[in-house]
């Protein structure tokens, strides 16, 4: 079946500091993947996605490559600030329903 | 736009009652899925729907039914409440397959 792991969290970091959250994932097929953002009593967000191999995401400064070869979909920020505390969850679709498949989450802070 | 609306926001039961969690879409989405977020284990899918009156089983549907009977509304109800629903729960919609789901602010639900 279809599964996605995150580096285990949480994540503390100073403003300005350069960012980088692992996901890989096991798939059948050829998945689309995403990362959601959960900021503090909010619902999910989609902060962005790839649809293809070889495609960058990119929204807000943030960016993450699909990488078919090592199926992985990791996320960087050149620079966070505070307003980017929140919880990170990688996520694949596959198939013909749309069934999001989650990672477990990864929680931010970052301190001025 | 209202997006995706859920209510209540907050529930408390105790256990063996029923209730129903409300979720409701103003985009004219197709697909409708309800998950649960619980700490350590990210978002798990319960029920999903492609479609009025077409739902079928996520990961977790033990405890939970659904229904589709229009395209903007997708009610979890829970037959007999347990302590092991004590959870977040989060409605979420999309245009389409593969496309990225919207979702609700989610409902805080303790069973006591």
């Amino acid at each position: 079946g279809n599964s996605v792991t995150q580096m285990e969290g949480p994540v503390t970091l100073s403003e300005e500091a350069f960012l980088t959250i692992n996901c890989t994932y096991t798939a059948t097929g050829y998945p689309s993947l995403f990362w959601y953002v959960q900021y503090p009593g909010e619902g999910l967000q989609l902060l962005l996605k790839a649809t293809k191999a070889d495609d960058k995401g990119s929204n807000k400064g943030f960016e993450a490559t699909y990488r078919k070869e090592t199926t992985s979909f990791h996320l960087e920020k050149g620079s966070v600030q505070v307003s980017d505390s929140a919880v990170y969850f990688c996520a694949l679709s596959a198939g013909a329903n749309s069934k999001l498949t989650f990672g477990k989450g990864i929680t931010l802070s970052v301190r001025p | 736009n209202a997006g995706v609306t859920q209510t209540p926001k907050f529930q408390v039961l105790k256990t063996g009652q029923s209730m129903t969690l409300q979720c409701a879409q103003d985009m004219n989405h197709e697909y409708m899925s309800w998950y649960r977020q619980d700490p350590g284990m990210g978002l798990r899918l319960i029920h999903y729907s492609v479609g009025a009156g077409i739902t079928d089983q996520g990961e977790v549907p033990n405890g939970y039914n659904v229904s589709r009977s229009t395209t903007e509304d997708f009610p979890l109800r829970l037959l007999s409440a347990a302590p092991s629903q004590t959870s977040v729960y989060f409605c979420a919609s999309s245009r389409g397959a593969v496309q990225p789901q919207h979702f609700g602010d989610g409902t805080r639900l303790s069973i006591l």
